[in-house]
């Protein structure tokens, strides 16, 4: 079955970098673009970005540009999200999403257990 | 735009019907996708596209567009939907994604 498998909880001090990590399997890996989605701790879900593990090819949200790196392992099926100059506002879950598309209708699903980054001194 | 508009919370009397909304200039040109969160869980899709279920999810659940409207509708709604629910689209450059603020959802 189609799976997505990531890294397990991380704490930071702020200024530092976390490197999140999400295995894929059950599917061809280089067939489907992978979303990254963060939550804030009683908040909403917020887009951060796209990969494309064909070429590698990445889009952010604003927000995210300059601060968030997406990049893929096509040896080993996994997409890895890094964040740097965490601050304690970068505490959240974060989710790795495959897109499924037909079209122009396009969805996330599955989803990825969720990562829980604490920045924290 | 750029946004999704949700209401924050909707409640509903065990076994009646509940319409959650989600509001945004995008939504004339691409489908809403609806996602359901239980606390401390992933999201789940429920609905994608014109009104489409993933298998497993019940036919209780459905969705409907209108100009810049997207709604979830949940017909006979059981203690187990009691949740949070995200709808989702591409925004209106096609090229990024966008979240509502999601809807807090009730049965009472």
């Amino acid at each position: 079955q189609v799976q997505l498998v990531q890294s397990g909880a991380e704490v930071k001090k702020p200024g530092a970098s976390v490197k999140v990590s999400c295995k894929a399997s059950g599917y061809t890996f280089t067939s489907y673009y992978m979303h990254w989605v963060r939550q804030a701790p009683g908040q909403g879900l917020e887009w951060m970005g796209i990969i494309n593990p064909s070429d590698g090819s990445i889009s952010y949200a604003q927000k995210f540009q300059g601060r968030v790196t997406m990049t893929r392992d096509t040896s080993t099926s996994t997409v890895h999200m890094e964040v740097s100059s965490l601050r304690s506002e970068d505490t959240a879950v974060y989710y790795c999403a495959r897109e499924v598309a037909a079209g122009t209708v396009a969805w996330f699903d599955p989803w990825g257990q969720g990562t829980l980054v604490t920045v924290s001194s | 735009s750029s946004e999704l508009t949700q209401d924050p919370a909707v409640s509903v009397a065990l076994g009646q019907t509940v319409r959650i909304t989600c509001q945004g200039d995008s939504l004339r040109s691409y489908y809403a996708s609806w996602y359901q969160q239980k606390p401390g869980q992933a999201p789940v899709l429920v609905i994608y596209g014109k009104n489409n279920r993933p298998s497993g999810i019940p036919d209780r659940f459905s969705g409907s567009n209108s100009g810049n409207t997207a709604s979830l509708t949940i017909t006979g709604a059981q203690a187990e939907d009691e949740a949070d629910y995200y709808c989702d689209s591409r925004d209106s450059s096609g090229n990024l994604w966008v979240f509502g603020g999601g809807t807090k959802l009730t049965v009472l």
